[in-house]
């Protein structure tokens, strides 16, 4: 199967400080990954698309410097939250797209909770 | 652009009952379909896909899905329920002809599974 880890599965941090998450593809390389932001009970909305080599294309109405992605090699992308505030505590979700595979099925990593206080 | 649509927020049903979650995409020319399942406080699950061929798709446990040209949906079905399928349920589109391999979800379907 293809496995997508994210870490850390939990993160709670003081508000104006900057959290890493790491989206890591274990069996497989993924020249894109996806990052997603889900609020509870919602669905998940498209962040930005992280292709490995070059810079994250975000979609419109996210903040770039408030996101920093980073995709420096074939299974492995980050989302930093610089700067964090409440709002946004949410569920950040990972997915990766198999290098290779026509089908564009995604893999998605089990999630990270984000919560600033 | 693509879009999803899933009418219902939530089912309530009674274990062994039968099930249909509703899914409708807005017209394309051609489109790969998705469903993925989400239990909680964890990441996305792929339940079932259609990419090309026969339009009856099933998953390992039980779940069904039909692509319907015609009516732009993709229900998802399973005869008899348990408690376990208790989860949230998200109807997905991408558009084959897009090489950016954007994911478009629908709103989500809670199933809720009573004993």
């Amino acid at each position: 199967g293809a496995v997508v880890s994210q870490h850390p599965s939990r993160v709670i941090c003081k508000s104006g400080t900057s959290v890493k998450i790491e989206c890591r593809s274990l069996d497989f390389q993924a020249t894109t990954m996806f990052w997603y932001r889900q609020f509870p009970k919602q669905s998940l909305m498209l962040m930005a698309t992280s292709n490995e080599g070059s810079k994250a294309t975000y979609e419109q109405g996210v903040e770039k410097d408030k996101f920093l992605i980073n995709h420096a090699s074939l299974t492995l992308s980050t989302l930093t939250v610089t700067s964090a505030h409440p709002e946004d505590s949410s569920f950040y979700i990972c997915s990766a797209l198999k290098t290779g595979l026509v089908s564009g099925e995604l893999f998605f990593g089990e999630g990270s909770r984000l919560t600033v206080l | 652009a693509q879009s999803v649509t899933q009418l219902d927020s939530q089912v309530p049903v009674f274990e062994e009952a039968p099930v249909e979650l509703r899914c409708n995409y807005s017209s394309s020319v051609s489109v790969y379909l998705f469903w993925y399942v989400q239990y909680p406080n964890q990441g996305l699950q792929l339940l079932l896909k259609y990419l090309s061929g026969s339009t009856l798709v099933e998953s390992i446990n039980g779940f069904e899905a039909e692509f319907n040209k015609s009516q732009t949906s993709f229900h998802l079905r399973k005869p008899s329920v348990h408690i376990s399928d208790t989860a949230e349920y998200f109807c997905a589109v991408s558009d084959p002809t897009d090489s950016s391999y954007k994911l478009i979800f629908g709103s989500g379907t809670r199933l809720l599974v009573r004993p």
